[in-house]
């Protein structure tokens, strides 16, 4: 079983559509949780850290839940420039970890 | 705008070769992975220095593959001989002590025939 398992998609939603991910991690002693966006042929990069108590970000909602060992992300009012692979990143004392990434279409 | 840099960025070889992907992180980060791409896989971790000591290379193919951090602004992955399985993209990435963004070079795009 791997470390951490996402959904791979892809999802094809219409734009201003409200989509959500989910990621399973295996890890109960990881400590810190974070989603990166990764576009086509590009680097992954970081969108957003997620805490314990969920956070926000504009459109980007991030939520954790320890008990269950999953964390999820929310994207509201999708835009065209959202579409891209989001992959959820796990961390167990700087041992990152990451899902295989769930790819997101956004169309007109 | 401090950048991980990675070569080369794309390398087509054939099977049996030696390939060595080098990468250097940003100065004063002290925590260094290397990832591996694939369609198939996603982004799998392959090996992690910290203060250029290996901490875990339990993803890498021992037989084949190496990762060393000859010095702290230098770190290298060599496959020796490579295989057309290794094809994929290899991503260095760099972490300052204490904090948790990752930043990631460009990658290193590997063909072997």
């Amino acid at each position: 079983r791997k470390e951490v398992e996402q959904d791979p998609g892809p999802f094809n939603v219409p734009e201003g559509a409200t989509v959500a991910f989910n990621c399973t991690y295996s890890n109960s002693a990881s400590q810190s949780f974070f989603w990166y966006r990764q576009d086509c042929r590009k680097e992954p990069k970081l969108l957003m850290s997620v805490y314990s108590s969920g956070n926000e970000d504009g459109r980007f909602t991030a939520q954790l839940n320890r008990a269950s060992q999953y964390i999820s992300l929310l994207i509201r009012d999708s835009k065209l420039s959202d579409s891209a692979t989001y992959l959820c990143v796990v961390n167990n004392n700087n041992d990152m970890r990451f899902g295989a990434g769930t790819r997101l279409t956004v169309k007109p | 705008d401090a950048r991980v840099t990675q070569t080369p960025r794309h390398k087509v070889t054939e099977m049996g070769q030696e390939v060595t992907m080098r990468c250097q992180p940003i100065l004063g980060h002290n925590t260094v992975f290397w990832y591996r791409q694939t369609m198939m896989q996603g982004l799998e971790l392959l090996a992690y220095f910290r203060n250029r000591a290996p901490l875990d290379d339990s993803g890498m193919p021992k037989d084949r593959f190496s990762a060393e951090m000859p010095d702290a602004t230098l770190a290298t992955l060599k496959i020796q001989p490579s295989e057309p399985r290794d094809s994929a993209v290899y991503f260095c990435a760099s972490l300052r002590s204490g904090a948790n963004v990752l930043t990631f070079g460009a990658g290193s795009r590997l063909t072997v025939l």
